[in-house]
């Protein structure tokens, strides 16, 4: 079955600081990977993706993720946090001969002064 | 393009009452989403389309809930009669091949059911 664990529920990291959250997924077939981040009160919004290609994907705000096939793996990194990162991020897989995208718990994150 | 709309923004009913949700995607998209997001669960798939019709509604909680997508522009989301237990925030969210899987999200309708 298909399925997608954060295991990290909170992160608190210092601006400034460099950030990884990771996420694992469980799939049949070649993956679809995204990553989205959800303000208070906000939808969703795509931070990057995976299809195909380069195993690491650039996104917006400074984002880039790594797919590692052998561990199952799509970690979020950042190498700097800004204040204004403070939010929850999803990650999500899909693909295949369905448009199912199956989300993962997220990982909330607050950003230290 | 505006994106994907959704009305209402905030939705507060009494128990028993009938709530429909309302989401426009954005053009040219053919697959749409209605998701459900509660602190307990997570963010759930209930239901989604392609071309209009159905292909997946294994995530819709039970029968008090419905889904129509009488048009490529417009969809609702019916729960009849509503329950405390189903409050929560609802998205939608669309796409288009290629990409299917890159879903654009609405803001959510925030329902609070009394």
């Amino acid at each position: 079955a298909q399925s997608v664990t954060q295991p990290d529920i909170h992160i608190t990291v210092s601006e400034g600081a460099s950030l990884e959250l990771r996420c694992n997924y469980s799939y049949g077939a070649t993956p679809y990977l995204f990553w989205y981040v959800q303000s208070p009160g906000q939808g969703l919004q795509l931070l990057l993706k995976y299809f195909s290609g380069d195993t690491l994907v650039q996104g917006i705000k400074g984002f880039e993720a790594e797919f590692k096939r052998s561990q199952s793996s799509f970690n979020l990194r950042k190498p700097s946090v800004h204040w204004s990162d403070a939010a929850e991020y999803f990650c999500a897989v899909g693909g295949g001969a369905t448009n199912k995208l199956i989300f993962g718990t997220g990982t909330l994150l607050a950003v230290q002064p | 393009d505006a994106g994907v709309i959704q009305s209402p923004r905030h939705e507060v009913t009494e128990m028993g009452q009938e709530v429909t949700l309302r989401c426009k995607p954005i053009s040219g998209h053919n697959s749409l989403f209605w998701y459900r997001q509660t602190m307990m669960r997570g963010l759930e798939l209930l239901i989604y389309f392609n071309n209009n019709v159905p292909i997946d509604d294994s995530g819709m909680p039970e029968d008090r809930f419905s889904a129509k997508m009488p048009n490529a522009s417009f969809s609702t989301l019916k729960i009849q009669p509503s329950e405390p237990r189903d409050s929560a925030v609802y998205f939608c969210a669309s796409s288009s091949p290629p990409f299917a899987n890159e879903a654009f999200f609405g803001q959510g309708t925030r329902l609070t059911v009394v």
